[in-house]
C-alpha cells in the first residue's frame, strides 16, 4: 500500500542553519504530497504542497520539490528560526485509492536553539 | 478562515463509559470529514473516512461497533468511543475538507486527549 518514510528525528539546529528533512513515498497512483507542521499544543497546519512531478511547494521561507523520478518531497529552509520548532509531517494524497486520503509519515521533531 | 475545532479539546473517563467527541468546521462546509488517532511521538492513523448522510467508511482494524461515527450535518461530525478501556486512551484528531478531491485541503482539529482510567 502507500507509504511515506520521513527521516528519523529529532532533529535540533542552531538559528539561521539550514534545515533538510528527508521525504520519500511509495503510491500506486500519481499521488498530491503535503508538508503540515504541528507546533505545540495545536494541530496540524498545511505548510505546502506540490500536485505534479516538479512542482514547488512553498510557505514561510520553507521549499519542497516534487521529485517523481526519485519519488522523494524533501523540506528545506535556508535559514531556520527558533519559532519553527515543531513536528513536521510529510504526506501524500492518492486519488487513485478512492478514499482519498491522507497516508502521513512518522513525523520529525524540530528543535531550532538561540 | 477555514477553521475546524473540537470539543472537548481533552477528557477523562471511567473504563466502560462511553465518551462523544465532536468536530466542527466553523466558516465552510464540510463534505468530508476524516477522524485521525494520535500515539505519542508517533503518526497520525486514519481511523474513518465519513461523508455528510452517509455512513462512515473505516480502515481496516478499526471496529465500526467501538468507534460510532456521526455526520449528520455539512460542518459537524461526532465520534463516540464506546465502552471505553484505556487503550482507547489517546489524541484523538479529527479534520474537515470541502471539496471532492485529493488536491483539496484538509483542515485540522486542535485535537482531543482522551484518557481512560
Amino acid at each position: 500500500g502507500d507509504s511515506v518514510t520521513q527521516m528519523e528525528g529529532p532533529v535540533t539546529l542552531s538559528e539561521e542553519a539550514f534545515l533538510t528533512i528527508n521525504c520519500t513515498y511509495t503510491a500506486t497512483g500519481y499521488p498530491s504530497l503535503f508538508w503540515y507542521v504541528q507546533y505545540p499544543g495545536e494541530g496540524l497546519q498545511l505548510l505546502l504542497k506540490a500536485t505534479k512531478a516538479d512542482d514547488k511547494g512553498s510557505n514561510k521561507g520553507f521549499e519542497a520539490t516534487y521529485r517523481k523520478e526519485t519519488t522523494s518531497f524533501h523540506l528545506e529552509k535556508g535559514s531556520v528560526q527558533v519559532s519553527d520548532s515543531a513536528v513536521y509531517f510529510c504526506a501524500l494524497s492518492d486519488l487513485g485509492r478512492g478514499a482519498q486520503k491522507l497516508v502521513f509519515g512518522q513525523g520529525t521533531r524540530l528543535t531550532i536553539n538561540p | 478562515g477555514a477553521v475546524v475545532s473540537q470539543h472537548p479539546s481533552w477528557v477523562i473517563c471511567k473504563s466502560g463509559t462511553s465518551v462523544k467527541i465532536e468536530c466542527r468546521s466553523l466558516d465552510f462546509q464540510a463534505t468530508t470529514m476524516f477522524w485521525y488517532r494520535q500515539f505519542p511521538k508517533q503518526s497520525l492513523m486514519l481511523m474513518a473516512t465519513s461523508n455528510e448522510g452517509s455512513k462512515a467508511t473505516y480502515e481496516q482494524g478499526v471496529e465500526k461497533d467501538k468507534f460510532l461515527i456521526n455526520h449528520a450535518s455539512l460542518t459537524l461530525s461526532t465520534l463516540t468511543v464506546t465502552s471505553a478501556h484505556p487503550e482507547d486512551s489517546s489524541f484523538y484528531i479529527c479534520s474537515a475538507r470541502a471539496g471532492q478531491t485529493s488536491t483539496d485541503t484538509q483542515y485540522f482539529g486542535p485535537g482531543t486527549r482522551l484518557t481512560v482510567l
